[in-house]
């Protein structure tokens, strides 16, 4: 069965530092997403993008958060310049279509820990 | 804001017990609420999507039900077995953004 994977699966970054994490959607979804969980809190969502946009972020997503879709296949988050607060598991989905009763498909997320 | 709610926040439950939990939403505009199962190092795996007032789903031992009238669903295991010990997490949309509640913890004890 075809699936989001994501790397790395886990980051060690100095504060400060800027950070990518990617994604891999699978191959025919157009919709894609990042959501993060901070230990111990709920799962948010960050932003979603379709036809190389973005369509919604949160509030969470400022100036620090980018995303890019850099050639056919990868998904990426950049964050410009970390912060102790930005520790957290980030997860990547897709989707074929953003009708709300599609599910979402989600990779094992990467732990980003900031030092 | 809009606010999912799960509960109980985590649960043990002995090998062939049957159990439930439950998820609470805002019922005004609703579009969609979504079950996953997530085990521990691995992705969300998708076990339903509800859409209708009065939907029943069903995969195996496990089974759910909407209520977007008054804003819940609960999701049912039946003869629960030691690989059904996950966090079960519900999320609510209304438009392709997911607001996830906390999910719910369950551990079944062989």
């Amino acid at each position: 069965e075809p699936e989001v994977t994501q790397t790395p699966s886990h980051q060690v970054t100095q504060m400060g530092q800027e950070v990518i994490l990617r994604c891999v959607p699978i191959s025919n979804h157009l919709y894609f997403y990042w959501y993060r969980q901070i230990l111990g809190q709920k799962v948010e969502f960050l932003v979603s993008f379709y036809n190389n946009e973005i369509s919604e972020k949160s509030e969470i997503f400022d100036d620090q958060f980018s995303v890019e879709r850099p050639d056919g296949s990868n998904f990426t988050l950049k964050i410009r310049s970390t912060k102790l607060e930005d520790s957290a598991m980030y997860f990547c989905a897709s989707s074929e279509s953003q009708v709300s009763n599609q599910p979402q498909h989600f990779g094992d997320g990467t732990r980003l820990s900031i030092l | 804001i809009l606010n999912v709610e799960q509960s109980p926040q985590s649960l043990h439950v002995q090998e062939g017990d049957s159990t439930n939990f439950t998820c609470s939403f805002p019922s005004s505009n609703f579009y969609a609420l979504h079950w996953y199962r997530w085990e521990t190092a691995k992705s969300p795996e998708a076990l339903f999507v509800m859409t209708l007032n009065g939907d029943e789903k069903k995969k195996g031992r496990i089974s759910a039900t909407l209520n977007t009238k008054e804003g819940y669903s609960y999701l049912y295991i039946k003869g629960s077995q030691p690989e059904d010990s996950a966090t079960y997490l519900c999320a609510f949309t209304r438009t392709y953004k997911y607001i996830f509640g906390t999910g719910t913890r369950l551990k079944v004890l062989a």
